[in-house]
């Protein structure tokens, strides 16, 4: 079945770096464009940033421009998030999404998310 | 930077109709889409294209789009509807995507 797991979140101290690894299955992944997506504890969803099925394209949230970077493995049917110069506000539980040309580019999977906790 | 704007709460009882706006300066050239997060659960596209339906979502869900504002509409509202409802866009050049601040949708 057409699934996504994220998996690489954890505890880290402001100004240190983690990295958010999403593995897809069920589908053909390289065929797909992909997005990550933040939500803050008991707040609303943020775009963080999304690349093309070839990776030539991309994106980024301003709030994350310069820290974040979005790469992607075909052929390991991977997304990859490295997080940079993490900050208090980057805390959040970040999912993955597979975004549907079907659907007009609208995200019509999502994993089941990972959480980020950016605290000292 | 972009912003869309939604109502915080919404509330119906059983069987009504509930609407849901989302207001954006780029929302005429842009697509709008509607996704449905339930408490612990990861969100579910419900509207794509300002007003199609995927495989899978129940007719009572429907949306339109009327200049700046688009509208999600669940006619028949279920207890099973309560959820925070997130509309999404893009700014006029199509490279930063936002989320509206999402509506808490209460079934009476």
């Amino acid at each position: 079945q057409v699934q996504l797991v994220e998996s690489g979140g954890g505890l880290v101290k402001p100004g240190g770096s983690l990295r958010l690894s999403c593995a897809a299955s069920g589908f053909t992944f390289s065929d797909y464009y992909m997005s990550w997506i933040r939500q803050a504890p008991g707040k609303g969803l943020e775009w963080v940033s999304y690349i093309s099925s070839s990776g030539s394209t991309i994106y980024y949230a301003d709030s994350v421009k310069g820290r974040f970077t979005i790469s992607r493995d075909n052929a390991k049917n991977s997304l990859y998030l490295q997080m940079n110069s993490l900050r208090a506000e980057d805390t959040a539980v970040y999912y993955c999404a597979s975004i549907a040309a079907r659907y007009y580019y609208g995200m019509d999977v999502w994993g089941q998310g990972t959480t980020v906790t950016v605290s000292s | 930077s972009y912003e869309l704007t939604q109502p915080p709460s919404v509330s119906v009882s059983p069987g009504q109709t509930a609407r849901i706006t989302c207001s954006g300066d780029a929302l005429p050239k842009q697509y709008a889409y509607w996704y449905q997060q339930k408490p612990g659960q990861a969100p579910v596209l419900v509207i794509y294209k300002d007003s199609e339906r995927p495989s899978g979502i129940p007719e009572r869900f429907s949306g339109s789009s009327s200049g700046t504002t688009v509208t999600l509409t669940i006619s028949g509202v279920q207890a099973e509807d309560e959820a925070d409802y997130y509309c999404q866009s893009a700014d006029s050049s199509g490279t930063s995507w936002v989320f509206g601040g999402g509506t808490k949708l209460t079934v009476l």
